[in-house]
Order: C-alpha cells, then sequence, then structure tokens
C-alpha cells in the first residue's frame, strides 16, 4: 500500500516558539493531503485540507494564521504551529490519497508536547 | 452534519472470545465508509471500505459489515494483538472532498 511518511514523531518545545512537521508521500504523488489533530481518546478532527500549490482549506475553529499549511510539491506538505502555547500541545497527523474518494492513508503522527 | 457513533467505547476479552463492533452513522448520502486501526502513539491502519448497505469484507479475524444507519465489525477468536482502538469514518458524497468525519472509536483489549 502508500505510505506516507511524518517527521518528527515528537517533539517538545517552549511556549512561544514555532514548530514545523512534514509530511511526504513516499511512493505515489498527493495533489491532497489532510491534516488531523487528535487529543487523548478523542476522535480525529480535521483541521484543513491542503491542495498542491494552493492554498490550504480550513475547518471552522481552525485559526488559519496559527497553523500554517504549504503544499508545495506533490510529494510534500507542512504544517506549522507558529507561537505556540500549552493548549496546541497534541497529536497531529497528516493523510494523503491516491485518488479522489477512496481510503486515506495515514503517517504515524507527531506529538506536539509545549511547556 | 454527518456524525459517526461507535460503541462500546471500551471492550476486554478473553483470547478466542469473539464479539462486535458497532458503528451507527448519520450523513447525507453515504460515499464510503471506512473502518481503520490504530495503535497508541501511531496513525491510523486501513482495514476496510464499504460502499453500500448488504456489503461484507474480511480479512484475517476481522469482518465488516454494512446496513443503511450502521456498521459492525466482527472480531473472530481474537488473539492479543488484536488489541487497539478501532476507528470508524464515514465519507459524504461531496465532489472534490475526501473529507472523513471520525468516531471516537472502540478501545479493544484482548486478554491473554
Amino acid at each position: 500500500g502508500a505510505v506516507v511518511s511524518q517527521h518528527p514523531s515528537w517533539v517538545i518545545c517552549k511556549s512561544g516558539t514555532s514548530v514545523k512537521i512534514e509530511c511526504r508521500s513516499l511512493d505515489f504523488q498527493a495533489t491532497t493531503m489532510f491534516w488531523y489533530r487528535q487529543f487523548p481518546k478523542q476522535s480525529l478532527m480535521l483541521m484543513a485540507t491542503s491542495n498542491e500549490g494552493s492554498k490550504a482549506t480550513y475547518e471552522q475553529g481552525v485559526e488559519k494564521d496559527k497553523f500554517l499549511i504549504n503544499h508545495a510539491s506533490l510529494t510534500l506538505s507542512t504544517l506549522t504551529v507558529t507561537s505556540a502555547h500549552p493548549e496546541d500541545s497534541s497529536f497531529y497527523i497528516c493523510s494523503a490519497t491516491l485518488r479522489r474518494g477512496e481510503k486515506l492513508f495515514f503517517g504515524s503522527g507527531t506529538q506536539l508536547s509545549v511547556l | 452534519e454527518d456524525q459517526v457513533t461507535q460503541s462500546p467505547e471500551a471492550l476486554r476479552l478473553q483470547e478466542g472470545e469473539s464479539s462486535s463492533l458497532n458503528c451507527s452513522y448519520t450523513v447525507s448520502g453515504l460515499r464510503g465508509l471506512f473502518w481503520y486501526r490504530q495503535d497508541p502513539g501511531k496513525g491510523p491502519e486501513f482495514l476496510f471500505t464499504l460502499y453500500s448497505a448488504g456489503e461484507e469484507k474480511e480479512k484475517e479475524r476481522l469482518k465488516a459489515t454494512l446496513t443503511k444507519k450502521e456498521s459492525f465489525l466482527h472480531i473472530t477468536a481474537p488473539k492479543p494483538e488484536d488489541s487497539a482502538t478501532y476507528l470508524c469514518a464515514v465519507q459524504a458524497p461531496t465532489f472534490g472532498n475526501e473529507k472523513l468525519t471520525f468516531g471516537t472509536g472502540t478501545r479493544l483489549t484482548i486478554i491473554p
């Protein structure tokens, strides 16, 4: 199956700093990638849809200036958490699909802890 | 608004004890229903996609079924390695949007 690589697996940072998370599709081109956030024992919540070469589409309630998404190529999307605060601590997961309407392949996730 | 409800929230079974997990959904037209397995600290791993009522799919000890209102994930003679959180998600037929709406999952523990 298709492989989605996410890096880093975990990151600890001080409040006020910015953190970048990378998501790569290793063996296929992903015109669309998705960023999810998951709090402990809760469901995955879609944050934004990332389209190659265009601006990301953010879900209601997600601050676009805080969670910067860049999809510069067909195999790479990045999520930057700017001026991170403890409430941003969460598990962030990216995903991609081979074709519209088909199953999503997920990265291994990034655990962000903001001190 | 699409909604997905999974039950039970947690389930503990003895090894070899078969059971079923439930996923009830409300969606304005179903494009697909997906089952994923998630291990702690990992991203979800794809298991099945079901598209229409009456459809069934099997993989090893797992079997997924679909009706117009719910889906079941049947686990036959489970082993400890089947312990994980099982997530259900639905996709509505919105053009150009592959967004999935997830349930909160069933945390399954298989006791040796």
